[in-house]
């Protein structure tokens, strides 16, 4: 079974601080996606990884695969209220049946 | 752009009542697609998938239930409810590895 550990779990930071949410597991995935879920609605995609050590930007958000695609991480600069939200992790198996493998999450506030 | 329907909201339902959820989807055809159970905020277990019409995989043995009768639509069902089955119900589709596209999510409260 893959597991996904995320931490830490939870995080409550100052508007204007920088963070990095952590995603470790023991196993190789074919890619690593990140997402964002505010309370009572869907999580939304960030962005999807796939090639190890890839880097991607978006905005005040980076995010990196590890080389040996067994984990990744997702860096915040100068977080904004509009950051608060739970971080979810997942990787991908790869195959016609293709399934994500979820992380727990980190739950991060940003306080104004 | 593919977009994800999902519905009720919120439901109140007392234990031993049945359970139907829908799920359908639009923008694209033969979808991958997937329940989800949250529990508390936090992780999601996979709960069934379907690649095609008919076609359903278990991921967790329990008292529930799912149907594909059409390319764009999954239901999610239980005869009955148990206190057990409380919590955000989600649906989801993919197409590919690029990721998955998320329903608005069921508040599903068995008391």
């Amino acid at each position: 079974t893959q597991l996904l550990e995320q931490s830490p779990q939870f995080l409550s930071i100052q508007e204007g601080e920088n963070l990095t949410v952590y995603c470790n597991s023991s196993s190789v995935f074919s890619s690593l996606q990140w997402y964002r879920q505010e309370p009572g609605e869907g999580p939304v995609l960030l962005v999807t990884v796939v090639t190890g050590g890839e880097v991607k930007k978006l905005k005040r958000l980076t995010f990196q695969f590890g080389d040996a695609r067994k984990d990744s991480s997702l860096h915040i600069t100068a977080a904004q209220p509009g950051d608060t939200g739970l971080y979810l992790c997942a990787g991908g198996s790869g195959g016609s049946n293709y399934k994500l493998t979820f992380g727990k999450g980190t739950l991060l506030t940003v306080n104004p | 752009s593919q977009t994800i329907h999902q519905w009720p909201a919120t439901l109140v339902q007392p234990v031993g009542s049945p359970l139907s959820l829908e799920c359908t989807v639009e923008g694209t055809s033969n979808p991958n697609l997937y329940w989800y159970r949250q529990a508390a905020g936090r992780g999601l277990q996979l709960l069934f998938y379907s690649v095609g019409i008919g076609q359903i995989s278990s991921e967790v043995p329990q008292n529930l239930s799912a149907s594909r009768p059409q390319d764009r639509q999954f239901i999610l069902s239980s005869k009955k409810l148990l206190l057990s089955d409380s919590g955000f119900y989600l649906c989801a589709l993919s197409v590919g590895p690029g990721g998955y596209t998320f329903g608005s999510g069921t508040r599903l409260t068995v008391v």
